[in-house]
């Protein structure tokens, strides 16, 4: 059971614009920068949004990030067959020493 | 180019200890963290604990307490984690991260993953 909640999967179809949530709690999200992943197949995670809504170098900006209180969203638009990927959100969390925790992942078919 | 190089796939027993290397190279090795994240077959990713590369201080899982321990090498920028009293839940892929910004949860550089697995 991850601490961030994201739905397992979302679709849609070349051109099309999709979200992906991400709900969280006063300790994480609600207090901390919401950070998103792309994990390509057999690839390791790339980070995608950080800061809530802030692009790395490289990362198009079809790629968009927002949040509100203790939810966040990832929306693509444009999709195209390339961005079929796992989606995982992660946050720091206030509670005990202080950790990292992620969203139990969203895998995003194009159809 | 900025990489992190990860140490090869490990087979081991339940009960032993593995210890896996992450080498960085095109940066400042002290000027970061490194983050150690896990990801079992087919499941998500879970975050395993953090180490300054500048001073050496930890923070790790409060699940992990106990049977992992990370280190650094500041003169080859190398990071470690070794994890002990291996259990078949252990098994995973094991990535080494880049810490962009400290207490963030937003990691800019990932090495390529170490397969480990626990099996008798």
């Amino acid at each position: 059971q991850s601490v961030l909640t994201q739905p397992p999967s979302a679709s849609g179809t070349p051109g099309q614009r999709v979200t992906i949530s991400c709900s969280g709690s006063s300790s994480n999200i609600g207090s901390n920068t919401v950070n998103w992943y792309q994990q390509l197949p057999g690839t390791a995670p790339k980070l995608l949004i950080y800061s809530n809504n802030q692009r790395p170098s490289g990362v198009p900006d079809r790629f968009s990030g927002s949040k509100s209180g203790t939810s966040a969203s990832l929306a693509i638009s444009g999709l195209q067959s390339e961005d079929e990927a796992d989606y995982y959100c992660a946050a720091w969390d206030d509670s005990l020493n202080g950790s990292v925790v992620f969203g139990g992942g969203t895998k995003l078919t194009v159809l | 180019q900025v990489q992190l190089v990860q140490s090869g796939a490990e087979v081991k027993k339940p009960g032993a200890s593995v210890k896996v290397s992450c080498k960085a190279s095109g940066y400042t090795f002290t000027s970061y963290g490194i983050s150690w994240v896990r990801q079992a077959p087919g499941q998500g990713l879970e975050w395993m604990g953090w180490i300054s590369a500048y001073n050496g201080n930890t923070n790790y899982a409060q699940k992990l307490q106990g049977r992992v321990t990370m280190t650094t090498d500041t003169s080859t920028s190398t990071a470690y984690m070794e994890l002990r009293s291996l259990r078949s839940d252990d098994t995973a892929v094991y990535y080494c991260a880049r810490v962009a910004a400290a207490g963030t949860g937003a990691f800019d550089i990932w090495g390529q993953g170490t397969m480990v697995t626990v099996s008798s």
